[in-house]
């Protein structure tokens, strides 16, 4: 199991602040997943990264952007925050085995609230 | 396309009684893997199986078990005497093996177990 972490797990912060979403996994995982979940709804992926300086968006359409320069650090940024932003983004790391073998530890989330 | 289902938005149960969440996928893979997770109130998604295309053994893990048939793309959950402690939400999810570990999630089923 993987020990994953996001920060922070609440944010209320109003229209047009640039905020970043930190998620950190002490377990050395090649793989990093950012889902965003709006209350009771499906998860949706919006980037994933395949290690150091790898990339890549979802499938959902996302405004926000990420980097992977150190293979433990996936963090989240929105430049420009707007009510529409207003969800949950939850962070997942998962160990390369191949052919889709791997399995997804999660953190615990964090809720963003956009005024 | 790969496409998971869960028809039962939400379930409400009297603690003790035996509950099934049902799960049904579409791929066009042969090899894949499938997943449920348990989201409780506080919003993380914990990992509860993985299961691979190959393997179609039933699994029994203390009050829960899986049934796993290929011939009906199915993957149900069940809870035996079930617990408050169990109220959450439950997802299911697909693994295909050319997508990099990718996730595709079903919609949830909220279950409530009253006491």
């Amino acid at each position: 199991e993987a020990d994953i972490y996001q920060t922070p797990r609440y944010l209320v912060i109003g229209t047009g602040k640039k905020i970043t979403l930190e998620c950190s996994q002490t377990m050395g995982h090649d793989k990093m997943y950012w889902y965003q979940q709006d209350p009771g709804m499906e998860l949706h992926l919006i980037h994933y990264s395949y290690g150091v300086n790898s990339t890549e968006k979802g499938d959902l359409s996302s405004e926000s952007t990420v980097s992977r320069i150190r293979t433990e650090h996936f963090p989240l940024t929105l430049e420009s925050a707007r009510p529409s932003h207003t969800s949950q983004y939850l962070c997942a790391s998962s160990e390369f085995k191949g052919q889709g073998r791997e399995t997804q530890y999660f953190g615990p989330g964090t809720r963003l609230l956009v005024l | 396309a790969q496409k998971v289902t869960q028809a039962q938005t939400e379930i409400s149960v009297v603690e003790k009684e035996d509950v099934t969440l049902d799960c049904v996928y579409e791929t066009r893979d042969t090899t894949y893997y499938l997943f449920w997770y348990k989201q409780p109130p506080s919003g993380e998604l914990v990992f509860l199986i993985r299961r691979n295309s190959f393997d179609e053994q039933n699994e029994i893990s203390g009050r829960y078990s899986w049934n796993f048939q290929k011939s009906t793309s199915s993957f149900n959950f069940t809870i035996t005497a079930s617990q408050v402690v169990d109220s959450a939400v439950y997802f299911c999810a697909l693994s295909e093996e050319n997508q990099g570990g990718k996730l595709i999630f079903g919609q949830g089923t909220e279950l409530s177990v009253k006491p």
